[in-house]
């Protein structure tokens, strides 16, 4: 079955610690991004990428950090110069820029900072 | 920033009864829009799409109307039932750039 997936589903880290969230797709979609997702809040966007090798900052980009070495991948590292960390990650998909198409998401990773 | 807000943050309907869910966008470059629904601890889920060059589309139960005119987005749910109970979002797209989300619509399904 193609996917998108996002690993682990919950985690936890102490403070001051950088943390790297997983996220691998299969369905060999160009662009990938990832959001932030706050209690009762909607979507905001930290990195996204639209093709191997280069990814641009979203609106909330400081504190985070991405690569896209391989276009199935596109792991979030959440550093210790994020002030507030603890949210809920989503990880999306979609074909790219060349056509207007619905983007996929992963089931998210809880991260809790103690 | 974002592009798009909801007129509402929580909605409560009877079980049976239609939904009628409001989004604004403020782009007038964006060119697809969808809906998306999220269940409470789970990522979003496509629901339907629809194309700036469309003012109408239609799915199973559901329909989205677009009024560009005032750059307004609509999902309408019909007989709703306590499985549609969740968060609904509205997006954004100007091909070329990245996704815009709204803040969410909390629906709940009295039974």
């Amino acid at each position: 079955d193609g996917g998108i997936t996002q690993s682990p589903k919950y985690l936890f880290r102490k403070e001051g610690q950088n943390v790297t969230l997983s996220c691998e797709q299969n369905l060999n979609h160009d662009a990938m991004y990832w959001y932030r997702q706050d209690p009762g809040q909607g979507l905001r966007l930290i990195y996204y990428s639209q093709i191997v090798n280069d990814f641009q900052k979203g609106d909330i980009a400081e504190g985070y950090s991405v690569s896209r070495e391989k276009k199935e991948s596109f792991p979030l590292t959440v550093t210790s110069a994020q002030k507030n960390p603890t949210a809920f990650y989503l990880c999306a998909s979609s074909i790219g820029d060349r056509v207007a198409q619905k983007a996929f998401f992963g089931q998210g990773t809880r991260l809790t900072v103690v | 920033g974002e592009s798009v807000g909801l007129h509402l943050p929580t909605l409560s309907v009877q079980e049976g009864d239609n939904s009628i869910i409001n989004c604004a966008y403020s782009n007038s470059a964006s060119d697809y829009f969808i809906w998306y629904k999220q269940e409470s601890g789970k990522g979003p889920q496509f629901i339907i799409d629809i194309r700036s060059n469309m003012d109408k589309r239609q799915g199973q139960r559901v329909t989205v109307l677009l009024n560009k005119t005032v750059k307004h987005l609509s999902l309408q749910i019909a007989a709703t039932q306590p499985g549609d109970s969740a968060v609904y979002f509205c997006a954004d797209l100007v091909t070329g750039n990245q996704f815009y989300f709204g803040t969410g619509t909390s629906l709940t399904v009295i039974p």
